[in-house]
């Protein structure tokens, strides 16, 4: 079965990179039927799309409007993974950050672990 | 830009009937997909588009989509069912409702 693993550092200081990495197996980060998503979950609870990257015989990336200017989803098809990049944080950035496949269903069916990372100095 | 309204809280009877509303402008005419989030767990997708179960989800679990609401409903409702419920739409982007506590007496 499709499993997503996550990994990064959980502390980030104001102003720096928040990067994330999202393991996939059991499929492929290449496969042209999926989406590949990041989200996130406010301390407040409320959950927030931040982008997602996907190949449709080339590869594509859309990022949500409150984010874009600051965030990059790259796929890496050498080892199967995508990875989310958070510029110039601040502690509103402070979530729990999820990876996320959306398949055939057109729902996002398969979730990582959860990532939970504070913007503190 | 769209919206998604949830009631903050829901509560029922154990072993009644729940009903979730997810309100949004012509929600209709979108495929709805909804979240259950158990306390310290990832989010699971118990409706998609609209009506649909994905494999494993008790057949409890229903939705139905019309006009400006979309509804999560959940019969015989059991303690495990306690969890927050998200609806979530595509509409130029991914739009989430705010979450739903549901709480079973």
């Amino acid at each position: 079965q499709v499993q997503l693993q996550q990994s990064g550092p959980r502390l980030v200081r104001p102003s720096e990179t928040l990067s994330l990495t999202c393991a996939i197996s059991g499929d492929s980060v290449s496969i042209n039927s999926a989406t590949w998503n990041w989200i996130r979950q406010s301390p407040s609870g409320g959950l927030e799309w931040l982008g997602r990257t996907y190949y449709r015989s080339k590869w594509y990336n859309d990022y949500a409007e409150s984010v874009r200017s600051r965030t990059t989803i790259n796929p890496d098809t050498s080892k199967n993974q995508f990875s989310l990049q958070l510029n110039s944080v601040t502690p509103d950035d402070t979530a729990l950050y999820y990876c996320a496949k959306k398949g055939w269903s057109d729902g996002f069916d398969i979730w990582g672990q959860g990532t939970m990372v504070t913007v503190s100095s | 830009s769209y919206e998604l309204t949830q009631p903050l809280s829901v509560s029922v009877a154990l072993g009644q009937t729940a009903r979730i509303t997810c309100e949004g402008n012509n929600i209709g005419d979108k495929n709805v997909h909804w979240y259950q989030q158990r306390p310290g767990q990832a989010p699971v997708l118990v409706i998609y588009r609209d009506t649909n179960r994905p494999s494993g989800i008790p057949e409890r679990f229903s939705g139905s989509n019309s006009g400006n609401t979309a509804t999560l409903t959940i019969s015989r409702a059991q303690a495990g069912d306690e969890a927050d419920y998200f609806c979530q739409v595509w509409h130029s982007s991914t739009i989430f409702g705010g979450g739903t506590k549901l709480t079973v007496l």
